[in-house]
């Protein structure tokens, strides 16, 4: 399995932008970059994923290096809401046929007001 | 929402006592996991099912065994519960969106071993 590497933690200021970087080096083609977030007490939810172009969605966006071995989650305007931890990882997707998905640590995300 | 639930939501149980716990999903979903958090180890896959009677192991399999005997249930269950597995449980299904499965998670079973 394609691993992933972020940061343990990163700090935003509240309405700030937020970049979390992943590392995704031995990504292979069929990996698709998914990115969770969990906020406490809660289970993970879905926010965004994507192939070889960058994607937005009205939650975040998704900057994928033109190597495919890093991709940036952005979220364009922090809230105290947005505290969370936020994974990444990879997924693949062979037809109709899908993969077990193992998360990592993540990035904790702490916003100051 | 993905139509998920879980039960019990909050279970307190002696060690050596077995435990099931329930994941009920009402979409019709094919693919479903059972994971565990911990502090200091995130997420972690215990079993997962790719249809009816089809399950395989995940990372931290050892003292669970699961059954999936009908689409919309995945049973987790700890045959005699230890201390280790006191943890929170989450149940997830998948769903393919936009040339990708993307995974909905239930809200957590808070198990307790004492």
């Amino acid at each position: 399995d394609a691993k992933t590497t972020q940061p343990n933690s990163m700090e935003s200021n509240e309405e700030e932008p937020v970049h979390l970087p992943c590392n995704h080096s031995t990504i292979s083609g069929t990996d698709y970059i998914h990115w969770y977030r969990q906020l406490p007490s809660q289970g993970p939810e879905y926010v965004i994923h994507g192939l070889t172009s960058n994607v937005n969605n009205r939650m975040a966006s998704l900057a994928i290096a033109e190597d495919r071995k890093s991709s940036t989650l952005i979220l364009h305007r922090a809230t105290l809401r947005d505290a969370a931890v936020y994974y990444c990882i990879l997924t693949k997707t062979l037809g109709t046929s899908y993969d077990k998905v193992i998360f990592g640590p993540g990035t904790s995300l702490s916003v100051i007001p | 929402d993905a139509g998920i639930t879980q039960s019990p939501r909050h279970k307190v149980t002696e060690t050596g006592t077995p435990v099931t716990l329930r994941c009920h999903q009402t979409e019709n979903h094919r693919y479903m996991y059972w994971y565990r958090q911990d502090p200091g180890h995130g997420l972690r896959l215990i079993h997962y099912s790719y249809g009816v009677k089809d399950t395989d192991k995940g990372e931290v399999s050892d003292g669970y065994s699961v059954s999936r005997s009908k689409t919309e249930d995945f049973l987790l269950t700890l045959e005699s519960a230890t201390s280790s597995q006191t943890s929170v449980y989450f149940c997830a299904i998948s769903e393919l969106r936009g040339g990708s499965y993307e995974q909905y998670f239930g809200p957590g079973t808070r198990l307790t071993v004492t």
